[in-house]
């Protein structure tokens, strides 16, 4: 089946690091994304991971992939105010010979304290 | 670079009115996407065209319809809208296969 869940809300100080996971269900899924929203704006790529990897470092993005769980984690380092947002997990999956479609989780609201 | 963009940013309708949601992408992908933003719930799948000429349903089709004009454009539309489709609407595209689905900036739904 098709289902991504993720924590409603994580709440850090401004420097220290920020983990958000992630479950999903779909063992067929092909890539593993991290997108963020910013309040009134629609959705941007922070990073994505391909389902044979089990980790990808971007600058202050981790992202850690554990497939025998269907466990997905972004850990943000050195967290600042600016990444205060809706942080949304998806998979991609393909079915049939149609294009990818995006299953998205419900959404982890970071709050960064000054 | 415009990207995708959607129109209009802001609707208010009464129970029962129709409304087309445009949507429109310059980046020569072949799939596009509807999703809608409820609070809680994430992005629920609406529809999707993996090419121009298809489409097939998402996690949640019920009260609406869909067309792909052409390969920029995808349409959302509410034949009659029911206040349980209050919501934020978003669109998105994407190259088949590709790593990246590009998204509107949304358009935000009252139905009264």
């Amino acid at each position: 089946g098709e289902d991504v869940e993720q924590s409603l809300f994580l709440s850090v100080r401004e420097g220290d690091s920020s983990v958000i996971n992630c479950t999903y269900t779909d063992s067929s899924s092909t890539y593993l994304y991290w997108y963020k929203q910013e309040p009134g704006a629609g959705l941007q790529l922070l990073t994505y991971i391909f389902s044979n990897m089990d980790m990808k470092q971007d600058q202050r993005l981790t992202v850690l992939l554990n497939k025998k769980d269907k466990h997905l984690s972004l850990r943000i380092a050195d967290t600042q105010t600016g990444d205060s947002a809706i942080y949304f997990c998806a998979e991609s999956l393909n079915y049939g010979g149609a294009t990818n479609k995006l299953i998205f989780g419900t959404g982890t609201l970071l709050a960064v304290q000054p | 670079n415009a990207g995708v963009t959607q129109t209009p940013k802001f609707q208010v309708l009464k129970t029962g009115q129709s409304m087309t949601l445009q949507c429109a992408q310059d980046m020569n992908h072949n799939s596009m996407y509807w999703y809608r933003q409820d609070p809680g719930m994430g992005l629920r799948l609406i529809y999707y065209s993996a090419s121009e000429g298809t489409t097939d349903k998402g996690e949640v089709p019920n009260g609406y319809n869909v067309s792909r004009l052409n390969k920029r454009e995808f349409s959302l539309r509410l034949e009659s809208a029911a206040p349980s489709q209050t919501s934020v609407y978003f669109c998105a595209s994407s190259e088949e296969g590709g790593t990246e689905a590009f998204f509107g900036q949304g358009t935000r739904l009252t139905v009264v």
